[in-house]
């Protein structure tokens, strides 16, 4: 079965930093390009990063770029992402999602159940 | 700034038919951007419907179809259920490895 695991959310003063990691199993995670997803409370899905099945390739949301660094690592079947100077409008439910096959076109097949990130001081 | 637009909300009797749109701030939607719908209920992790356009996701029933009408990719409904009250998002790919979800439509069934 396809799973996906996500950890490290919590509560972070704004300008603060996080570390978050979402473990894999039930696939070949070195074959698929994942993803991270984010939902403000009550809010919509917003796309935050992209990254290739190798990790050579990144790409981030306008919104997020330059102070989250997505990256993975194949042999432990584990994404990241790292996240620094947090902003109070960066509080939301962040979700790991794997891309159905190595390109950013294709569409997400399965998705963790999210960890929370509460940045307030 | 490119946004993907939707219906915010969008209301149907049980049994009939709704199409919710998916457009874009400038310019049309076509299958070069890829669309794809997902249905998230509260508390839940969303789930995928259509993909490529107008693929249904394994295990999703036929009720649900994908179409590009006109200048937008448009998720239709069939046959409404109870259970179809959901959030539904729609995803296009806008290339060099950028993906842009629109607002979402908050479905009533009633």
């Amino acid at each position: 079965e396809v799973q996906l695991l996500e950890s490290g959310g919590g509560l972070v003063q704004p300008g603060g930093s996080l570390r978050l990691s979402c473990t894999a199993s039930g696939f070949s995670f070195s074959s698929y390009v994942m993803t991270w997803v984010r939902q403000a409370p009550g809010k919509g899905l917003e796309w935050v990063a992209d990254i290739s099945a190798s990790g050579y390739s990144k790409y981030y949301a306008d919104s997020v770029k330059g102070r989250f660094t997505v990256s993975r690592d194949n042999s432990k079947s584990t994404l990241y992402l790292e996240m620094n100077s947090l902003r109070a409008e960066d509080t939301a439910l962040y979700y790991c999602a794997k891309r159905m096959s190595g390109s950013s076109w294709s569409h997400w097949d399965c998705w963790g159940q999210g960890t929370l990130v509460t940045v307030s001081s | 700034q490119t946004v993907v637009t939707q219906e915010p909300s969008f209301s149907v009797s049980p049994g009939g038919t709704v199409t919710l749109t998916c457009g874009l701030s400038s310019g049309s939607v076509s299958t070069n951007y890829s669309p794809s719908w997902y249905q998230q209920t509260p508390g839940q992790a969303p789930r995928t419907l259509i993909y490529s356009t107008n693929t249904r996701s394994s295990g999703v029933p036929d009720r649900f179809s994908g179409s590009i009408l006109g200048n937008k990719a448009a998720l239709i409904i069939t046959g409404a259920q109870a259970d179809d009250e959901s959030d539904y998002y729609c995803v296009l790919y806008m290339g060099s490895g950028i993906s842009l979800f629109g607002g979402g439509t908050k479905l009533t069934v009633l």
